[in-house]
């Protein structure tokens, strides 16, 4: 059963780092696209980050760019985000997803985690 | 940077009836919209891909339609566990979800 599982959430003050990770079986990882997605308590879905399969391209949204970093290590099936100068607005559950590209387009996303908490406070 | 418009923001019907959601594009997106339902305390699930197909798995009483910047999802008989959020993604450019629809069935 294809499954996907976060960690590395907690408490973190404002403008402190954290380092999601998001571990992955049951289907052959390399050979698809992933993403992180975030909700915010009682809000929600915002799509956060991006990364290809072939060639690691990577993509952001404007909440994020230059703060977060998301990459990839397919020898052991699993995805990050490097989250850098945290806010409070950043408190969410991050949740990572396997994502297919349709046609010419980008990507919807077929299999999420359960998600990790980040709460950044003082 | 396209906007999805999701109405209503939130419906009460009753077991059996027949429910719609509507999400409205601020741009053309030919069918590159998804389905999710997202229920208290859990992770989305996809529903629906490319504003019509049925994802594997999921009940034949969703569906999907529309194209260009007005697209639906139906409930065709609503049963309590279909209790939820819903959200519309577009995948147009970056993807962007609406701002949900709560259902609940009374």
């Amino acid at each position: 059963e294809a499954q996907l599982l976060e960690s590395g959430g907690g408490l973190v003050q404002p403008g402190g780092s954290l380092r999601l990770s998001c571990a992955a079986s049951g289907f052959t990882f390399s050979s698809y696209a992933m993403t992180w997605v975030r909700q915010a308590p009682g809000k929600g879905l915002e799509w956060v980050s991006a990364i290809s399969d072939i060639g690691g391209h990577t993509y952001y949204a404007d909440s994020v760019t230059g703060r977060f970093s998301i990459s990839r290590d397919d020898s052991k099936n699993t995805l990050y985000l490097q989250m850098n100068s945290l806010r409070a607005e950043d408190t969410a559950v991050y949740y990572c997803a396997k994502a297919t590209r349709f046609q010419f387009a980008y990507w919807y996303f077929d299999l999420w985690g359960r998600g990790t908490l980040v709460t950044v406070s003082s | 940077d396209i906007q999805l418009t999701q109405s209503p923001s939130f419906l009460s019907a009753s077991v059996g009836d027949r429910v719609t959601i509507s999400c409205q594009s601020s741009q053309a997106i030919k069918t590159y919209l998804a389905w999710y339902q997202q229920k208290p305390g859990k992770a989305p699930n996809l529903l629906i891909y490319g504003a019509s197909s049925l994802q594997s798995g999921i009940p034949s009483r969703f569906s999907g339609s529309g194209s260009g910047t007005e697209f639906t999802l139906t409930i065709s008989s609503l049963r309590p566990e279909d209790s939820a959020s819903y959200y519309c993604q577009h995948f147009h450019g970056y993807p962007a979800f609406g701002q949900g629809t709560t259902v609940e069935v009374k």
